[in-house]
């Protein structure tokens, strides 16, 4: 079974600065996805950023960039020039490539980040 | 136009009783699912559902059963209501294959 696992339960950045929020995952399989999704306060749960595990290319969104290191099992974000609405729980995801349809996510246990003024 | 809706968006009921919660996507998605969010806010699949079809049912109490009455709509029925079922309960929709995953706004639910 897939396991994902974030380490920082809590961080804390200044407005503009750059902060990076760390991911490993466990896995046995070759063809895989990863996900990072952000829920604020509000409770909605938004997309950031995926990565497929086959691109070496290290996927980007605006503000937000990923370090993939596959032979480490690592996925970890970078957000750049933080915004105090980046403030929200950021989970990492697994999801593996099957070919019965549907495609679970396996999420981490989430890291809090807190963007102060 | 909301993609993923929900309701109710909360719901505060008695031990033992029976309640629904039903979802909605307006996307065109082929697959639906539900996922639970515990009080350390960490989120578990339960159940997906491809065109009608159950795919994925996780150990989930039997209590729990999800209908599915077109590829539109996913509702999750809870019987027997105990108060570790408290928690947040969301709706999602993709399409098929590996792709992003569009949330609800969660329901949440609250067992006294």
């Amino acid at each position: 079974a897939q396991t994902v696992t974030q380490s920082q339960p809590e961080m804390s950045v200044q407005e503009a600065e750059t902060v990076t929020l760390s991911c490993t995952y466990d896995t046995s399989e070759n063809n895989y996805y990863l996900f990072w999704y952000k829920q604020p306060p509000s409770r909605q749960m938004i997309l950031v950023i995926r990565q497929e595990a086959y691109k070496q290319q290290n996927a980007t969104e605006n503000r937000f960039s990923v370090n993939f290191q596959k032979a480490a099992k690592s996925f970890s974000l970078k957000i750049s020039d933080s915004q105090l609405g980046d403030t929200a729980m950021y989970f990492c995801a697994f999801m593996k490539l099957t070919q019965g349809g549907s495609e679970k996510l396996v999420f981490g246990k989430g890291t809090k980040l807190t963007v102060n003024p | 136009d909301t993609a993923v809706s929900q309701t109710p968006k909360y719901l505060v009921t008695q031990m033992g009783n029976d309640k629904s919660i039903k979802c909605e996507q307006n996307l065109g998605h082929d697959t639906m699912y539900w996922y639970k969010q515990d009080s350390k806010k960490f989120l578990k699949i339960m159940f997906s559902y491809n065109n009608k079809e159950l795919i994925i049912n996780e150990t989930v109490p039997n209590r729990f059963s999800p209908k599915s009455p077109d590829k539109a709509h996913l509702n999750l029925h809870i019987n027997s209501l105990e108060l570790g079922d408290s928690a947040v309960y969301f709706c999602a929709s993709s399409q098929y294959g590996p792709y992003e995953q569009y949330f609800g706004p969660g329901t949440r639910l609250t067992v006294t």
